[in-house]
């Protein structure tokens, strides 16, 4: 079956400007994950999504970075007024579950959008 | 809080040697601890995954890693590296107990040389 997709897959972006990146996650998998990978910081959790839950957004690094997800699939992650230190790959992920280690927990990631911020 | 110490950022092998990418990590419960691989302009794939049960984890491709709890440690191996091996490796511990929230080491290049 068709796995988590992210658009676009490159954005090239002047600073100051709004990005939104957007996620479809596998159908039927109720937690969706945002990551971010860079060469100074490595992988690292921005927010995530379980159902109907509040989501979790500890990972966030500053306020410029929001994200959202409609009707419980597809998400947005959306970051105003960029800084070139936002350039990175945007990793997304989703899993059936959340948590426990089962195997629902899984998380199938996306190829990322590459952004980057002149 | 949780961890993950990846002991070397690069690792080279010959093909046909065996593969050792060394992982400690830190957990304040008995966590779930991961290895994800990476391949060049790829996505991130899961390799195999410890979640309390059976110590030694086998994973796709010939890998596997064993978890002991002693060392905190959660060694990857493979008996004999192929050239398709070459690629990122990621050493992930859960974030908490109940939350999917997964923490990444650093990562370790492996290269294979013919």
């Amino acid at each position: 079956g068709a796995g988590v997709s992210q658009s676009p897959s490159n954005k090239v972006t002047e600073k100051g400007k709004d990005v939104e990146l957007r996620c479809d996650p596998i159908s039927g998998h109720t937690a969706l994950y945002w990551y971010r990978q860079s060469l100074g910081q490595g992988l690292e959790f921005l927010i995530y999504f379980q159902g109907n839950s509040a989501p979790d957004k500890s990972g966030l690094p500053s306020d410029r970075f929001s994200a959202e997800r409609t009707g419980g699939s597809v998400s947005t992650l959306t970051i105003q007024r960029t800084q070139q230190e936002d350039s990175a790959v945007y990793l997304c992920a989703s899993s059936f579950g959340m948590g426990g280690g089962a195997e629902t927990d899984t998380q199938y990631f996306g190829p990322g959008t590459r952004l980057t911020v002149l | 809080a949780q961890s993950v110490t990846q002991l070397d950022s690069h690792v080279s092998v010959s093909e046909g040697t065996p593969v050792l990418l060394r992982c400690n990590y830190s957990s304040s419960y008995s966590p779930s601890l991961f290895w994800y691989v990476q391949h060049p302009n790829k996505g991130l794939q899961l390799l195999l995954k410890y979640t309390s049960a059976a110590t030694l984890v086998k994973g796709i491709n010939g890998f596997e890693a064993e978890f002991k709890k002693s060392e905190t440690s959660f060694h990857l191996t493979k008996p004999s590296a192929h050239m398709s091996d070459a690629a990122e490796y990621f050493c992930v511990v859960s974030g908490s107990s109940n939350t999917g929230k997964l923490i990444f080491g650093q990562g370790t290049t492996l290269q294979v040389k013919p």
